[in-house]
This record gives C-alpha cells, structure tokens and sequence, in this order.
C-alpha cells in the first residue's frame, strides 16, 4: 500500500535561518508531488507542484524553493525564514491516473 | 479548475444527517467533484468524488444535480468526531490538469 511520510511533525525556528522540509511517498512511482501551507485560521495555499524528478511548478513566488531529487522525494525550502513563513506545511501525491489526493500529517512551523 | 462556493460554516445535531452543499456553476463536462475533509492540526482526508452519478461509499453520499453545477455532501448520520472543515473541489482526471486548488471549506461543528 501507499504512505506518504513528512517530518519533521513540528519545527521552531528563528527568523533568517534556514529551512529544510522533506516529504517521501512510498509504494508507488512517478507520482505528482504537491506542497501546501495552511496559515492559522486560513485555508489550502498550494506552493508548488511537481509532476517528474527535477520539474518544479511555482504557484506563489515567496522566498521559498522546491525540489525533487528523486522520485518519491520532495523537499521544500528557504535560504532565510520570514515571521510569515509560519503555517501548517503539508505534502500531497497522487498517483499516475490516480484521482485522489493523498496528504501526509503536515509539518506545523514557528518562526519566531 | 472551476471555481467553488461552498457556505462557511455549518451545525448540525449529532446522530442527525448533515448536509453540506457546493456550488461550481462553471465546472466543465470532464471535471470530477471531489470532497476531502479536515479535522484540526491533521492533513486532509479523501471522502469521495463523482462525476455524473450519484456515489455513496462508507463514509458518505454525493449527490451531483443534473446540471452538475452543484452538489451535495450527506453524512447520514453525524459524530461528534465529524466536526472538520469540509472542502468541495473539482478537477478533470488527466490531461495537462496537475494544480489542484482548495478553497476556505465549510466548518461543520456537529453538536451533542
């Protein structure tokens, strides 16, 4: 069966310092990946989409960045945290011909 | 995608059936409706989806007018563990289609 794993589950983190959030889908191939950030009380912001390794689709130009190394890898980053970067950071695949999204348990971010 | 109306927020009695609509007026004749729902600091849940037909699976029914231009969520029978936001969207199945938007959902608080 398919699991999607995205850690860490929680992450404080002060404001200027970097930002590594990787997520891993496993028993399945060629997926399409997708980030989301939730702010308090907001509803689903998608960030970036990935349908292959190396392809990377913006939605919301940020100081954020995403790559996929792999293909069951996807990691989103930031080179310097802003107060408003904090959010519920959640990954999402689906599968090739898939018509569901699956979502992993999310990474709830602080920047203090 | 086309776009989705869905109210903000809704009550409804526990053990009684809640019904949460959705409107997407623009929704095109290959686009799917899909609903996923929410329950606090979690990732969202896959419930169902249709296209044309009414669906029903173990966790809810989907009723979709003839038109297609809205729909309705059926919980038969609301829990306390229901309360979640609930998010109506639409997509096509393959293609080019890979974004998948969320808007605000509606809140479903079921009371005892």
């Amino acid at each position: 069966s398919q699991t999607i794993h995205q850690w860490p589950a929680t992450l404080v983190q002060p404001v200027g310092s970097p930002l590594s959030l990787e997520c891993t889908v496993e028993g399945t191939s060629n997926p399409n990946l997708y980030w989301y950030r939730q702010a308090a009380g907001r509803g689903l912001q998608l960030l970036f989409y990935s349908v292959g390794i190396g392809q990377i689709s913006s939605e919301v130009p940020q100081n954020l960045s995403a790559s996929r190394p792999q293909d069951r890898q996807f990691i989103l980053s930031s080179k310097k945290l802003l107060l408003s970067d904090s959010g519920f950071y959640l990954c999402a695949w689906i599968g090739q011909g898939g018509l569901s999204l699956h979502f992993g348990n999310g990474t709830r971010l602080t920047v203090t | 995608d086309a776009k989705t109306t869905q109210p903000t927020s809704m009550d409804c009695a526990e053990g009684r059936a809640a019904n949460l609509p959705c409107n997407h007026s623009t929704i095109s004749g290959n686009e799917y409706v899909y609903w996923y729902r929410q329950i606090h600091s979690q990732g969202p849940q896959y419930i169902i989806h249709g296209l044309k037909n009414n669906e029903t699976n173990e966790m809810a029914s989907l009723i979709i007018t003839e038109d297609r231009k809205s729909s309705t969520l059926i919980l038969p029978h609301a829990t306390l563990r229901d309360t979640a936001v609930y998010y109506c969207i639409v997509r096509s199945s393959g293609g080019s289609n890979y974004k998948l938007t969320f808007g605000k959902g509606t809140l479903l608080t079921v009371n005892p």
